[in-house]
């Protein structure tokens, strides 16, 4: 798999649930970005958590991270209709300071 | 809240026109980089600048790419002969140094439609 590979690729819930998403990478890293992109749009900056971290809350939005498994997840409580869009997770390579995106989760919450 | 800027937010061209896509970092940042993402895709480094010079770049980045900080303000990825494949949103982040903790921060994008 590739640095950055997130799960589900694609997830539907329905309003009101909460939404789990986990992202996998490779190499070390010096801290983890989550972001949201609706459809052909910006990124949009969610939470940073450093590799000195395991969990780390802002608002509904909960992401832990595991540096032995080199795995992080973002959970999305209590989930809106205008939670619909892309999740990415970015890591930055220690070794040359550039992002590495994942590939995406499409979160779909149905009203 | 600063913020990094970029203009156009769309733009259009002819096949084999050279394009100049324009960001402006936030101004007490040092480091400079522009990325990519193909429609439905992930988003991928382009390349790095710092100190007036590219640190890096990806293999996407070849000879019809370059990168200028002209003023004290602007930083612009030129593509000089646009390929039909070249249609994207073209992504401008920048970050104050190079301390582990230092997060990029990124523009809203520019998207690129090559015709």
């Amino acid at each position: 798999s590739q640095q950055g590979e997130e799960d589900p690729q694609a997830l539907s819930i329905q309003e009101g649930e909460n939404a789990t998403m986990n992202c996998s990478y490779k190499t070390s890293i010096n801290n983890l970005q989550w972001y949201r992109q609706n459809s052909g749009r910006g990124l949009v900056h969610l939470i940073l958590i450093r590799s000195n971290e395991r969990e780390k809350h802002s608002g509904r939005l909960r992401v832990t991270l595991d540096t032995s498994k080199k795995s992080s997840s973002l959970l999305i409580t209590a989930s809106r209709a205008a939670d619909t869009a892309s999740y990415f997770c970015a890591t930055d390579d220690s070794g040359t300071y550039k992002y590495i995106f994942g590939t995406g989760t499409r979160l779909k919450v149905l009203a | 809240e600063p913020e990094v800027t970029q203009t156009p937010s769309h733009q259009v061209t002819q096949m084999g026109q050279e394009v100049i896509l324009r960001c402006v970092p936030i101004s007490n940042h040092l480091y400079f980089y522009w990325y990519r993402q193909i429609l439905g895709q992930k988003v991928e480094f382009l390349v790095s600048f710092y100190n007036n010079e590219i640190s890096e770049k990806s293999e996407i980045f070849d000879d019809q790419f370059s990168v200028e900080r002209p003023d004290g303000s602007n930083f612009t990825l030129k593509i000089r002969s646009t390929k039909l494949e070249d249609s994207a949103m073209y992504f401008c982040a920048s970050k104050f140094g190079q301390k582990l903790y230092n997060e990029q921060f990124f523009g809203p994008g520019t998207r690129l439609t090559v015709l």
